[in-house]
């Protein structure tokens, strides 16, 4: 089983869309969660920190479930600059702040 | 502007040869880590360093060296004992500490001859 596993994707949706990507970690240890979004050919840039109670950052909403081991990410209302891959990271409980990776989502809004 | 810069861009190595990419950072960052990712995957942690003067291995280190000598700067080599190094390398930095948030830098695309 991966240490970070996501929907494999890719998403095609259309502009105003809500869209939802799933990630499950297998680490129970870990305690810090993320959503970074990488776009084609660039680096990986942080979108938002998940935390237990979950989180909103305009349409954007991430929620963690610890007992299922679980994270989401909910996309409302698509814009076409949503387009990207979207990777769900897991800090792996260490000390010295090991993230591990999921594979990541592919997202495409169209017009 | 704060951030991190990774050059060059693209990087292309003969057979046998050693190529080193650099990375720099100006975030006052303790924490400095190398990763590669390969089309299709995840980023897989090469080599990271948490202070000065030391660093540790990832999860796919054989082939690769790295140097801390300066808190800025945290070059990788890859020898040319890596024998599928064709991949696109990022270069991260952050606060020391569990939980704490990685920067990453442009990244460099490294191609084999």
């Amino acid at each position: 089983r991966k240490e970070v596993e996501q929907d494999p994707g890719p998403f095609n949706v259309p502009e105003g869309a809500t869209v939802a990507f799933n990630c499950t970690y297998s680490n129970s240890a870990s305690q810090s969660f993320f959503w970074y979004r990488q776009d084609c050919r660039k680096e990986p840039k942080l979108l938002m920190s998940v935390y237990s109670s979950g989180n909103e950052d305009g349409r954007f909403t991430a929620q963690l479930n610890r007992a299922s081991q679980y994270i989401s990410l909910l996309i409302r209302d698509s814009k076409l600059s949503d387009s990207a891959t979207y990777l769900c990271v897991v800090n792996g409980g260490t000390s010295y702040g090991k993230l591990t990776f999921g594979q990541g989502t592919i997202l495409t809004v169209h017009p | 502007d704060g951030g991190i810069t990774q050059s060059p861009k693209y990087l292309f190595r003969k057979e046998g040869q050693n190529v080193t990419l650099s990375c720099e950072q100006n975030l006052n960052h303790d924490a400095m880590y190398w990763y590669r990712q390969d089309p299709g995957q995840g980023l897989r942690l090469i080599y990271y360093s948490q202070i000065v003067n030391d660093f540790q291995k990832g999860d796919i280190a054989e082939g690769y060296s790295v140097s801390r000598e300066k808190k800025e700067s945290f070059p990788l080599t890859v020898t040319s004992a890596q024998k599928n190094p064709t991949a696109f390398y990022l270069c991260a930095s952050s606060i020391f500490g569990e939980g704490e948030t990685q920067y990453f830098g442009p990244g460099t695309r490294l191609l084999v001859l």
